[in-house]
């Protein structure tokens, strides 16, 4: 079936180490996100990718890299420079930047 | 900073209309407004999505007023599945090259039995 794939589901790490979450799709989207969601918050955007090889910052990059290397996949790693990363984060694909956002099921990091 | 307004939450009865209303008073005259939702800790689901005209499709409605500052979106029937945030969103240019959409709080609909 054609979706997006976040793992892992739950990661705990401790204070000061970079982690590193994986968003794959095969839907043969071309632009993909991450958002980041705390306890009663909407979702704030991290990174958007339009395109393999291209990548933008949003409203609160500080702390996260993200790379595209392939179409299928825009792993985020969340840096010891993040102050405050536990949070719910979120991976999204669209058939292009106007195209209706399809998410994934979301990775729910604890740091210790 | 999102270019929304919502109300933060709203009740409905099973079986009634639920009637969900947003301003969005500086949207620019190409900018869609989009609706998703969220049930708890899963990832938001598109809704809908219109310019100008009113809009239909399985889930919902959505109705534009004319000078384009506010919509609603109507659930005809809403069900205790409903229960969720809702998001109404106009998309943002992130940069020269580049749209994103910015979600807001949303607004918390609770349907009740």
């Amino acid at each position: 079936d054609g979706g997006i794939t976040q793992s892992p589901k739950y990661l705990f790490r401790k204070e000061g180490q970079n982690v590193t979450l994986s968003c794959e799709q095969n839907l043969n989207h071309d632009a993909m996100y991450w958002y980041r969601q705390d306890p009663g918050q909407g979702l704030r955007l991290i990174y958007y990718s339009q395109i393999v090889n291209d990548f933008q910052k949003g409203d609160i990059a500080e702390g996260y890299s993200v790379s595209r290397e392939k179409k299928e996949s825009f792993p985020l790693t969340v840096t010891s420079a993040q102050k405050n990363p536990t949070a719910f984060y979120l991976c999204a694909s669209s058939i292009d930047v106007y195209g209706e956002l399809f998410f994934g099921e979301g990775s729910r990091l604890t740091v210790l | 900073d999102a270019k929304t307004t919502q109300p933060p939450s709203m009740d409905c009865a099973e079986g009634r209309a639920a009637n969900l209303p947003c301003n969005h008073s500086t949207i620019s005259g190409n900018e869609y407004v989009y609706w998703y939702r969220q049930i708890h800790s899963q990832g938001p689901q598109y809704i809908i999505h219109g310019l100008k005209n009113n809009e239909t499709n399985e889930m919902a409605s959505l109705i534009i007023t004319e000078d384009r500052k506010s919509s609603t979106l109507i659930l005809p029937h809403a069900t205790l599945r409903d229960t969720a945030v809702y998001y109404c969103i106009v998309r943002v240019p992130y940069s020269n090259s580049g749209y994103a959409l910015n979600f807001g709080k949303g607004t918390s609909l609770l349907v009740t039995p």
